[in-house]
């Protein structure tokens, strides 16, 4: 059972650029969840997804980002016209329907690492 | 606002002793608790967790303590290994909410061999 998948791992973009970050979650998770981490900071929550739904993207930055996740194929984190600030690790969770005492472990991906010029 | 800290950026531990990470939270609705796991380069490995209605849950060498009056928890690993040598996120998770993981911002654990 593959865990949750992202892709690119590493992806350059000069400012002005759009990112497009891909995320599989793992086979039978229906909820996906993005996440940033500064350097030498925790991570931030940013948006929770189920299939066509967005159910909280009350970390998301008001301006160009968005996410989705559509009923086939992978999320997608889009940030658009791309700044210095923007550089940061960016994480995919998943986690399954049921939940464990009303809460649901995450599971994360290896990161996508962005890095803007 | 930082809602749960881990005030002690990072700790040394000789192989085969107790490793004792610590995690102050201030939001008291927090319910539930997790402690991840960071290699480099990797994605954070979710490790172990507790509610609110325990005080302690233990997982072969991982145990985790939850004093809710302090507001406290902490993680303990014996005997520690080289290979634990990462950084530990503790995280929490708010009454109703099933989401929005609110993480610390680590503790880099080196055991020493």
């Amino acid at each position: 059972n593959a865990g949750v998948m992202q892709n690119p791992r590493h992806l350059v973009r000069r400012r002005g650029q759009e990112a497009r970050l891909r995320c599989s979650p793992m086979k039978g998770h229906s909820h996906v969840y993005w996440y940033r981490q500064l350097p030498e900071e925790g991570l931030k929550f940013m948006v929770y997804l189920q299939k066509e739904n967005i159910i909280d993207e009350s970390g998301m930055p008001k301006e160009r980002f968005s996410a989705e996740f559509p009923k086939e194929g992978p999320s997608i984190l889009r940030i658009q016209q791309v700044v210095r600030g923007d550089s940061a690790a960016y994480f995919c969770a998943s986690s399954p329907p049921g939940t464990i005492l009303g809460k649901n472990i995450q599971y994360f991906g290896a990161g996508t690492r962005l890095s803007v010029l | 606002d930082q809602q749960v800290k881990q005030n002690s950026p990072s700790l040394s531990v000789q192989e085969g002793r107790i490793s004792i990470l610590n995690c102050d939270y201030t939001n008291s609705m927090f319910d539930y608790f997790l402690w991840y796991k960071k290699y480099p380069a990797e994605g954070p490995t979710f490790l172990i967790s507790i509610s609110s209605i325990k005080d302690k849950n233990e997982d072969g060498r991982f145990t985790v303590f939850l004093n809710k009056s302090a507001k406290h928890l902490s993680l303990h690993i014996v005997p520690s290994q080289p290979g634990d040598s990462a950084v530990y996120f503790c995280a929490a998770i708010p009454t109703g909410a099933n989401s929005k993981l609110t993480f610390g911002k680590g503790i880099t654990l080196s055991v020493r061999p």
